[in-house]
């Protein structure tokens, strides 16, 4: 069964420096791999996506299918990025079209001014 | 555009009742999806209903089922509360596919 892992579930970084966020998975085929990230009383929204390669925010995230790992990076942290930021994984069930996405737990990031 | 939109926002219950959620997609999208959300599990797949015909499920006990209208809209219920129901629900839609997914703001349920 896929998994997603995310080891640290509060990270805290200095306005400036810059930001890792660790995202590991288990899975047998293909994956696609996303970010999301929840503000403070804001609706779960979609950061960025592997496929895409796109840089969001100034975040990207690289897929390294020999490490299984799906890093959210960004090399100057903003007071702005402080918020909960979730892997995860998109499965396809059984070829019904239909997907899936598995979660990790999340890691809150607080950026201190 | 309207996003996806999730009635009501707060929910109180008492063990053993039952409850519907809504929730309404972005208008054109005919995927909805539904998650709970809970401190100890975070987030977890519960179904998927793409015109009216539910496709897929995850590992919930059947106590907790869903339904699609024919404008999208989603009803989720969950009969026989238990404490442990307690959680935030999130509904999701797309056009199909989860590369589209937009989430609502959840109903958050307390069962006391």
């Amino acid at each position: 069964a896929q998994r997603v892992t995310q080891p640290e579930k509060l990270l805290s970084v200095f306005k400036g420096a810059p930001v890792e966020l660790k995202c590991n998975y288990s899975y047998s085929g293909s994956p696609e791999l996303f970010w999301y990230v929840q503000y403070s009383r804001q609706r779960l929204q979609l950061l960025l996506r592997h496929i895409s390669r796109e840089s969001i925010k100034g975040f990207t995230a690289d897929l390294n299918k020999g490490e299984t790992s799906f890093h959210l990076k960004k090399p100057f942290a903003q007071e702005e990025d402080s918020a909960m930021y979730y892997c995860a994984l998109s499965d396809e069930y059984s070829g019904a079209g239909s997907y899936q996405l598995t979660f990790g737990k999340g890691t809150k990031l607080s950026v201190i001014p | 555009k309207a996003g996806v939109t999730q009635t009501p926002r707060y929910l109180i219950k008492t063990r053993g009742q039952q409850v519907t959620l809504s929730c309404s997609p972005i208008s054109g999208h005919r995927s909805v999806s539904w998650y709970q959300q809970t401190p100890g599990q975070g987030l977890q797949f519960l179904f998927e209903y793409f015109s009216e015909t539910q496709r897929n499920k995850g590992n919930f006990p059947g106590r907790f089922s869903g339904r699609q209208f024919s404008n999208s809209r989603s009803e989720m219920n969950v009969s026989t509360l238990e404490l442990g129901d307690s959680a935030l629900y999130l509904c999701a839609s797309s056009t199909g596919t989860v590369h589209g997914y937009t989430f609502g703001s959840g109903t958050r349920l307390t069962v006391v």
